[in-house]
C-alpha cells in the first residue's frame, strides 16, 4: 500500500462514453498528479494540482478534464476518447516544496481501453 | 528528445548475479530518482540522490551520480527473482520543471 488509491483498476469504454477515474491520497501531501503510460513510451505528465489549484497542464486534449475538489482527491473525467487514448493512467502525490517536487507516491493505476 | 534515457532497454540475468542499469540525462538537475514498476502496477520510489551527492545505498541498492557526465547508475546486488520489474530513472531539473522519466530498463531475474 502506497497511500494512493485509484479506482477503477480497469475500464473499458466506447468512444462516445463518459467515464471518470478517481484518485485518493491518504498521505497529507499538497500535490497530486495524473500521468499517462503508453507502451514503449516514457511516462507523460498530464496535470499537476497543488493545494487544489492546477499548476500544470501539458497540452492535454480537452477530452480529458481534471478535477481536484480538495487536496486529497483527484478525478480525471473522460469523454469522446479515441482508441489511442488506451493506456495506463497513473495518479501520484508528493509533498512539494519551493521548486522541489520530491518523491512521488503512485497509485496502482487505471488500465483504460477505448474501443 | 527526452531528458532521461536508461541503458540497457532490457537485461536478463540469473539469480544471485548483480544487475547494473544506467541513466543519462541532458540538463542540470536538482536530484535524480529511481523507481521500480512491476508489470501492470504503479511505480514505487526506490532512492533519491541529490546533485551534490555521488553515491547512495539502500539495502541491496547502490546508486551513483556523476554530474560531470550527466549519468547515474543503479546497481542491484545479489539479485532475486522478485527483483524482476521495470526500472525507471527520473530527473528533477534545476529549471524547475517537473520530474521527467526515461523509458525504463526491463530487468528479468531468472531463478
Amino acid at each position: 500500500e502506497t497511500g494512493v488509491t485509484q479506482t477503477p483498476r480497469h475500464l473499458v469504454m466506447g468512444m462516445t462514453n463518459k467515464k471518470s477515474l478517481k484518485c485518493e491520497q491518504h498521505l497529507g501531501h499538497n500535490a497530486m498528479y495524473w500521468y499517462k503510460q503508453s507502451a514503449k513510451k516514457p511516462l507523460e505528465l498530464m496535470f499537476v494540482y497543488n493545494f487544489k489549484e492546477q499548476t500544470e497542464n501539458n497540452s492535454v486534449p480537452s477530452r480529458f478534464s481534471p478535477e481536484c475538489p480538495n487536496s486529497s482527491h483527484l478525478f480525471l473525467h473522460l469523454h469522446t476518447l479515441q482508441p489511442e487514448d488506451s493506456a495506463l493512467y497513473l495518479c501520484a502525490s508528493s509533498q512539494e516544496g519551493s521548486g522541489f517536487t520530491g518523491e512521488l507516491f503512485f497509485g496502482e493505476g487505471s488500465r483504460l481501453t477505448v474501443l | 528528445s527526452q531528458q532521461g534515457e536508461e541503458d540497457p532497454q532490457a537485461l536478463s540475468i540469473q539469480e544471485g548475479e548483480n544487475a547494473t542499469m544506467n541513466c543519462s540525462y541532458k540538463t542540470s538537475i536538482n536530484n535524480l530518482q529511481w523507481y521500480r514498476q512491476n508489470s501492470g502496477r504503479g511505480l514505487v520510489h526506490l532512492i533519491l540522490i541529490r546533485s551534490n551527492e555521488r553515491e547512495k545505498h539502500s539495502g541491496r541498492l547502490r546508486v551513483t551520480l556523476d554530474t560531470s557526465k550527466k549519468s547515474s547508475s543503479l546497481l542491484i546486488t545479489a539479485s532475486r527473482a522478485a527483483d524482476t520489474a521495470s526500472y525507471f530513472c527520473a530527473t528533477e531539473e534545476t529549471s524547475g520543471s517537473r520530474l521527467t522519466f526515461g523509458e525504463g530498463t526491463q530487468l528479468t531475474v531468472n531463478p
